[in-house]
């Protein structure tokens, strides 16, 4: 069963850190392409960041550019968000995603077709 | 940065109604747009993709349309568990910036 699985959420105060994990099972880890999107509580889903295949592209949404770091280790099928100087606004639910694409006519045509189920993040002192 | 709006943010509808939810986006970003379907509680599940492609297992009352700068998603028969949150999302670009949302209540 395909599967991802987020870990490492937890309460910290603001200024603090924290490493989100997504382990994932049941798919070739190293041949796709992985996102994190985060929803704060009761609002809409944010796009926070991508990575490539073998990490070495990455992009961060400009709320967190800077602060966040994601990074993969394709040897342990894990996804990791490196989340650094949080703020009060940094608290949601962070979702890892597949991403699967298609080409067509020389376009890449990408999507996420595979989330967990979050880790909840929570900022505050 | 490429920004999705969606209207309506919310909307009421009996079961059986055909209901339209529009994104525009504030540059044209050809057929990369993608739909997904929230529950409460519950992760977001990809619809369709590359603006009409219907994902696989999807039920077909499910569609979408649109190119360039405005599609939308149909649902041709609302469902008692299509009552959820509907979110557009482009992949034109890099960052993948989503809707903010239309929520699909029970009239």
């Amino acid at each position: 069963e395909v599967e991802l699985v987020e870990s490492g959420g937890g309460l910290v105060q603001p200024g603090g850190s924290l490493r989100l994990s997504c382990a994932a099972s049941g798919f070739t880890f190293s041949s796709y392409w992985m996102h994190w999107v985060r929803q704060a509580p009761g609002k809409g889903l944010e796009w926070v960041s991508r990575v490539n295949i073998d990490g070495s592209r990455t992009t961060y949404a400009d709320s967190v550019k800077g602060r966040f770091n994601i990074l993969r280790d394709n040897a342990k099928n894990t996804l990791y968000l490196q989340t650094n100087s949080l703020r009060a606004e940094d608290t949601a639910l962070y979702y890892c995603a597949r991403e699967t694409g298609i080409i067509v006519a020389g376009g890449h045509y990408y999507h996420m077709d595979v989330w967990g189920q979050g880790t909840t993040v929570t900022v505050s002192s | 940065d490429i920004q999705m709006t969606q209207s309506p943010s919310s909307l009421s509808a009996s079961i059986g109604d055909r209901v339209t939810i529009t994104c525009r986006a504030s540059q044209s970003i050809s057929s990369y747009l993608n739909w997904y379907q929230q529950n409460p509680g519950k992760a977001p599940k990809l619809l369709i993709y590359a603006a009409s492609s219907l994902h696989s297992g999807v039920p077909s009352r499910f569609s979408g349309s649109g190119s360039g700068t405005d599609f939308t998603l149909t649902i041709s028969s609302l469902q008692p568990e299509d009552f959820a949150t509907y979110y557009c999302q482009q992949s034109y670009s890099s960052l993948g910036a989503f809707g903010q949302g239309t929520k699909v209540e029970i009239k």
